[in-house]
C-alpha cells in the first residue's frame, strides 16, 4: 500500500489569509488527486495532476505536483469560509493501491 | 464527471442484523467500484474493490464474510454488513472510476449506526 502523508493535520485561519497543505510520499505516482469533503458528504474531486512539475489553478486554489511525482501541494489564496472542509490527497485509480492521506482539516473563520 | 448515488443515506439497525447499502453509477458504466469506510475525524480507508461479474478484492484486515460485496451489473454494487455490531458504525462511501483512468467519483456516503 502506498502511504501518503498530509500536513498539517489541522489548520485554522482567518478569512482572507493564505494557506498551504502538503501531501508527501516515498512512492512515485502516475497521478495524484485532491479532494474536498464536507461533513456528512462524500469527497468531491478538485483536481488531478499527472505530469511532474505540473501546476494547475482552480480559481483561488493552486495545485502543484512535484517534479519527481512523489509529492504535491495545495495553496489557497485569500481563503473564504466556504473553503472550510477536509482536504484529502490520493493516488489516482491507475496506481495499484488506493490509499488516502489522513487529510487536513481546514477551518476558515469569518 | 460520473454521478454516483448511494442508498440509503442513513440507516440505524440493531446489533446482529444485516444491512445492505447500494451504490449506483447513474451515467457511467463502471466495471470497477470501490468501497471505503470513514470513522469520525479520520480519512477514508479502502475496504474493497468491487469488480463487475467477479469476486471483490478485499483489503488486508477486512473480513470478506462480514462485508459482502456484489457487483452484479455495470451500474450497481452493493455492500452488505452482516451481523452488524456497534463497532461497524461508520460512514460508508463508494466510488466509481471516471471516463479517464485517472479519475474516480464518490457517492454521498451512507451513515450506518448500529445500536
Amino acid at each position: 500500500t502506498q502511504l501518503l502523508e498530509q500536513s498539517p493535520q489541522f489548520l485554522s485561519i482567518q478569512e482572507g489569509e493564505n494557506l498551504t497543505v502538503y501531501c508527501n510520499s516515498s512512492s512515485v505516482f502516475s497521478s495524484l488527486q485532491w479532494y474536498r469533503q464536507e461533513p456528512g458528504e462524500g469527497p468531491v474531486l478538485l483536481v488531478t495532476v499527472v505530469t511532474g512539475g505540473e501546476v494547475k489553478k482552480l480559481k483561488r486554489l493552486t495545485f502543484q505536483f512535484g517534479d519527481a511525482r512523489k509529492d504535491s501541494s495545495l495553496h489557497i489564496t485569500a481563503a473564504q469560509p466556504g473553503d472550510t472542509g477536509l482536504y484529502l490527497c490520493a493516488p489516482g485509480p491507475n496506481d495499484y493501491k488506493l490509499s488516502f492521506g489522513a487529510g487536513t482539516t481546514v477551518t476558515v473563520r469569518a | 464527471g460520473a454521478v454516483v448515488s448511494q442508498h440509503p443515506s442513513r440507516v440505524i439497525c440493531k446489533s446482529g442484523t444485516s444491512v445492505k447499502i447500494e451504490c449506483r453509477s447513474l451515467d457511467f458504466q463502471a466495471t470497477t467500484m470501490f468501497w471505503y469506510r470513514q470513522f469520525p475525524k479520520q480519512s477514508l480507508m479502502l475496504m474493497a474493490t468491487s469488480n463487475e461479474g467477479s469476486k471483490a478484492t478485499y483489503e488486508q484486515g477486512v473480513e470478506k464474510d462480514k462485508f459482502l460485496i456484489n457487483h452484479a451489473s455495470l451500474t450497481l454494487s452493493t455492500l452488505t454488513v452482516t451481523s452488524a455490531h456497534p463497532e461497524d458504525s461508520s460512514f460508508y462511501i463508494c466510488s466509481v472510476g471516471g471516463l479517464s483512468s485517472y479519475e474516480q467519483y464518490f457517492g454521498p456516503g451512507t451513515r450506518l449506526t448500529v445500536t
